[in-house]
């Protein structure tokens, strides 16, 4: 069975503070993808990336960087000098059933200015 | 880009009502999903479907249906509102050309049932 974990349920920073956002994951098949989205207050869920689980090579995009662990079934988010436009619920998920996701219960990640 | 839009942004219904959520997306994607999203509880699948006219269950259909009569349009009904089924309901969508492919989401109709 799937399972992905985010273990903050709220995160607060100061504005520019580096932060790190969690996410573990648990599942039998042997070729996967995982997920990380952004929800803003407006509520749509936009993509940041997707990783499958032959590629353990971190991905750094702007301020946004990713460590996918499989030894520790990991895929943390890190976002560095955070800004106010960061603040949003952060969701890890997992592909499964070909095209399907199971989503982590989110981060709620509030950067005070 | 990927556009996917629902019908509606706020919607208040009354028990026992009929309710329709609709969502269209234009980039011709085989994939459509519905999600209901509640606090502590992150989405969870409600119905998905990977072809016209197809649909299979996801992780809690009890309560709705859906229908897929075209390709770009997705339906998800509420047969009998009722108060537990207040939330938020996101639609997606995604292609077929490999393995996984990523989902695109809509902007979401949060629903009020009184």
């Amino acid at each position: 069975a799937q399972k992905v974990t985010q273990a903050q349920t709220e995160i607060s920073v100061v504005e520019k503070e580096d932060v790190t956002l969690d996410c573990v994951y648990e599942t039998r098949d042997t070729t996967y993808y995982l997920f990380w989205y952004k929800q803003p207050p407006s509520g749509e869920l936009v993509f940041l990336i997707r990783r499958n689980s032959f590629d353990e090579q971190n991905e750094i995009s702007g301020r946004y960087s990713w460590n996918f662990q499989k030894s520790t079934s990991s895929f943390n988010f890190t976002i560095t000098a955070s800004q106010v436009v960061d603040s949003a619920v952060y969701f890890c998920a997992l592909g499964y059933r070909a095209n399907n996701l199971f989503f982590g219960t989110g981060t709620r990640l509030t950067v005070i200015p | 880009d990927v556009k996917v839009t629902q019908s509606s942004r706020y919607l208040v219904k009354r028990t026992g009502e009929k309710v329709f959520l609709e969502c269209v997306q234009d980039m011709d994607h085989e994939n459509m999903f519905w999600y209901r999203q509640d606090p502590g509880l992150g989405l969870r699948l409600i119905y998905f479907s990977y072809d016209v006219k197809m649909k299979e269950k996801g992780d809690i259909p009890e309560g709705y249906s859906v229908s897929r009569e075209k390709k770009e349009r997705f339906s998800l009904i509420l047969e009998s509102a009722s108060t537990n089924q207040t939330s938020m309901y996101l639609c997606a969508s995604s292609s077929t050309t490999g393995v996984q492919e990523t989902q695109y989401f809509g902007p979401g109709t949060r629903l009020l049932v009184l």
